[in-house]
């Protein structure tokens, strides 16, 4: 069973405000990780899809970095606002052809 | 460029009762998945078929899931005799090509599941 974790379960912030949360998972057999965006009776959204060592992506004010010889990567969104409140999962891929989830961070933005 | 659909988006069936899941990939994708979110946790891997066969289904929790593509394009999700442990979102995801790996898995919006 392949242990992928998310920190923290849930977040608030304020408007403007800057955030981050950490998925770790496990750093042997490494092939991609995948951070998606899911709001509400919506499709999750693909965010970033990770490969290497070092790897830094950015997408608007959301961006992505990856360590995959200690098994994390950081999730920054900055100067949030309501619309990006959402649940933020990663997705570890180790070779195999399924995705194994962490739990989410589930973020909202308070006006 | 329609996206991936799943029918129904809500499903409420009673205990023991048979119930169908529906998934319509994008078009040209070859590989297609089944998850499963429970409250509280992420989506857990079903089954993942590559054309027309289940390439890998070792995350069916028991012998009353069944999954078929028969076209290799739409695919159907088969849950017999529902136990209220069952009720969850169901999520498909689509994909060209061999590996989701590499590639990015195109989410539908789910079928929530409720057993009564």
């Amino acid at each position: 069973i392949l242990n992928v974790e998310q920190s923290p379960q849930s977040l608030h912030v304020q408007e403007g405000d800057s955030t981050n949360f950490t998925c770790s998972f496990p750093s042997s057999n490494f092939y991609a990780l995948h951070w998606y965006r899911w709001e509400t009776a919506k499709s999750p959204e693909a965010l970033f899809v990770m490969t290497l060592n070092g790897d830094e992506k950015k997408k608007g004010r959301i961006s992505a970095t990856l360590n995959t010889k200690e098994g994390y990567s950081y999730l920054y969104i900055k100067g949030s606002q309501p619309e990006d409140s959402a649940t933020y999962l990663c997705a570890f891929n180790n070779a195999g052809n399924m995705l194994t989830f962490g739990g989410g961070t589930r973020l909202m933005v308070k006006p | 460029g329609a996206g991936v659909s799943q029918t129904p988006s809500n499903k409420v069936t009673e205990k023991g009762k048979y119930v169908e899941l529906r998934c319509d990939p994008i078009s040209g994708h070859t590989a297609l998945y089944w998850y499963r979110q429970s409250l509280g946790q992420g989506p857990e891997f079903l089954i993942y078929f590559q054309g027309t066969g289940a390439a890998d289904d070792s995350g069916l929790p028991n012998d009353r899931f069944f999954a078929v593509r028969p076209e290799g394009s739409v695919s159907t999700l088969k849950i017999q005799r529902t136990e209220r442990g069952d009720s969850a979102v169901y999520l498909c995801a689509s994909c060209l090509g061999g590996s989701g790996g590499y590639n990015e898995q195109f989410f539908g919006p789910g079928t929530r599941l409720t057993v009564l």
